[in-house]
């Protein structure tokens, strides 16, 4: 079954404690990328990724880290956690051919991590 | 800066009735605009989309409406049921840039009552 992994779905930790979401896709997607989900702000970009040692900064990158060393993983990293990234996580991805997001451009969510940081 | 302007933030709406939820847009270079879908407790997932060479487009009861001079479109549903309750996103990108950006509006919470 074609999709996006996230782990840990569910997560409670302390201020200053390192931790990492996972992210698999199983699609062979070239492009990945990290959202945020907060009320009232929708969807927000904080990384994403358009091939493997390929990254940039979305809109909310600060606090945050990723890498893509293989094609079907793409980690978030919250080096030192702090209460105000407490949100609802979302991986993505999407095929891309050509350097161009593929004809559909249709992106593939993972089923979200929520992360509340005390 | 939003790029994607989305309105209601919060549509209640009868069963059989039309929703319509209105997305605005500023960068003439966007030329693809989906609607993403999400469900409680699930990641978002594509409902519909449409490129500005054409007016209209429908699927099923769900048609976008898009106004290129206005730089506007416009998700409607027709005879709204309760499975619709969910929230949904417009967003826009460049389809011919290789930046990789799909931005979001923030979203517009739907409940559909039987």
């Amino acid at each position: 079954e074609a999709q996006v992994t996230q782990n840990p779905r569910y997560l409670i930790t302390v201020t200053g404690k390192k931790l990492t979401v996972t992210c698999s896709q199983n699609m062979n997607h070239e492009y990945m990328s990290w959202y945020r989900q907060d009320p009232g702000l929708g969807l927000r970009q904080i990384y994403y990724s358009m091939n493997v040692e390929v990254t940039d900064k979305g809109d909310v990158p600060e606090g945050y880290k990723v890498s893509r060393k293989e094609k079907r993983n793409f980690p978030l990293i919250l080096e030192s956690p702090s209460p105000n990234q407490t949100s609802l996580y979302f991986c993505a991805s999407s095929l891309k051919s050509g350097g161009l997001i593929a004809n559909t451009g249709e992106l593939f969510f993972g089923e979200g991590s929520r992360l509340t940081v005390l | 800066q939003q790029q994607v302007k989305q309105s209601p933030q919060s549509l209640i709406v009868q069963k059989g009735g039309i929703s319509i939820i209105n997305c605005a847009y500023e960068n003439t270079a966007f030329d693809y605009f989906p609607w993403y879908q999400q469900f409680p407790g699930k990641g978002p997932a594509l409902l519909i989309a449409i490129r500005p060479d054409v007016s209209e487009k429908k699927e099923g009861r769900f048609t976008i409406s898009f106004n290129k001079s206005a730089k506007q479109f416009s998700l409607h549903i027709m005879d709204s049921q309760p499975g619709d309750s969910a929230t949904y996103f417009c967003a826009a990108s460049e389809r011919g840039s290789t930046l990789g950006r799909l931005y979001f509006g923030r979203g517009t919470q739907l409940t559909v009552w039987p």
